[in-house]
């Protein structure tokens, strides 16, 4: 089983709508957990944290279900350029950086 | 906000040579960097935690003396993938966490790829 589980999709969104998907994570241990976003042949970029209370950052929001071990992205009111693959990250230790990616989830937003 | 580059974005080399990559991280020193090699559609993978002053460590299943990881300053790290082959062809990422190793920060800063093509 892989540590970080997500769905590859694609997920085909038309503009404007909302857009959800989860993560699943092996290790209960882990400690820190973030959405990154990958553009074609590019390196990944921070998106947000995820925080045990959940939270938000303007269309996205972010929740984090230690009990079941997975979190989840909300993307409200779509755009074009939300169109990416959102990789789901977690940090397994209490100290340093070790950060473990899922496979990514690919999203797709269409006019 | 911080920056990480790396160099060359791109190379393409035969089989049997040798490849050298640099992560410079542009504005703060790096202690750790990682490198991270991923496939065609598949996730990051990390294969070494490049570590300034001492020696890397790698992951499972990762050969240290095919990847040679020199970190030779806090600004610098190199992966030298020795002796390339085919199956060798991929996107080299690497990432700097800013301050201390050991400290937990929330964000890593990730140098722009480096996509290596081996024929």
């Amino acid at each position: 089983r892989k540590e970080v589980e997500q769905d590859p999709g694609p997920f085909n969104v038309p503009e404007g709508a909302t857009v959800a998907f989860n993560c699943t994570y092996s290790n209960s241990a882990s400690q820190s957990f973030f959405w990154y976003r990958q553009d074609c042949r590019k390196e990944p970029k921070l998106l947000m944290s995820v925080y045990s209370s959940g939270n938000e950052d303007g269309r996205f929001t972010a929740q984090l279900n230690r009990a079941s071990q997975y979190i989840s992205l909300l993307i409200r009111d779509s755009k074009l350029s939300d169109s990416a693959t959102y990789l789901c990250v977690v940090n397994k230790e209490a100290a340093g950086n070790k950060l473990t990616f899922g496979g990514g989830t690919r999203v797709l937003v269409k006019p | 906000g911080a920056v990480v580059s790396q160099h060359p974005s791109w190379v393409i080399c035969k089989s049997g040579t040798s490849v050298k990559i640099e992560c410079r991280s542009l504005d703060f020193q790096a202690t750790t960097m990682f490198w991270y090699r991923q496939f065609p559609k598949q996730s990051l993978m990390l294969m070494a935690t490049s570590n300034e002053g001492s020696k890397a460590t790698y992951e499972q299943g990762v050969e240290k003396d095919k990847f040679l990881i020199n970190h030779a300053s806090l600004t610098l790290s190199t992966l030298t993938v020795t002796s390339a082959h085919p199956e060798d062809s991929s996107f080299y990422i690497c990432s700097a966490p800013p301050g201390l190793a050991g400290e937990l920060y929330n964000e890593q800063f990730f140098g722009p790829g480096t996509r290596l093509t081996v024929l």
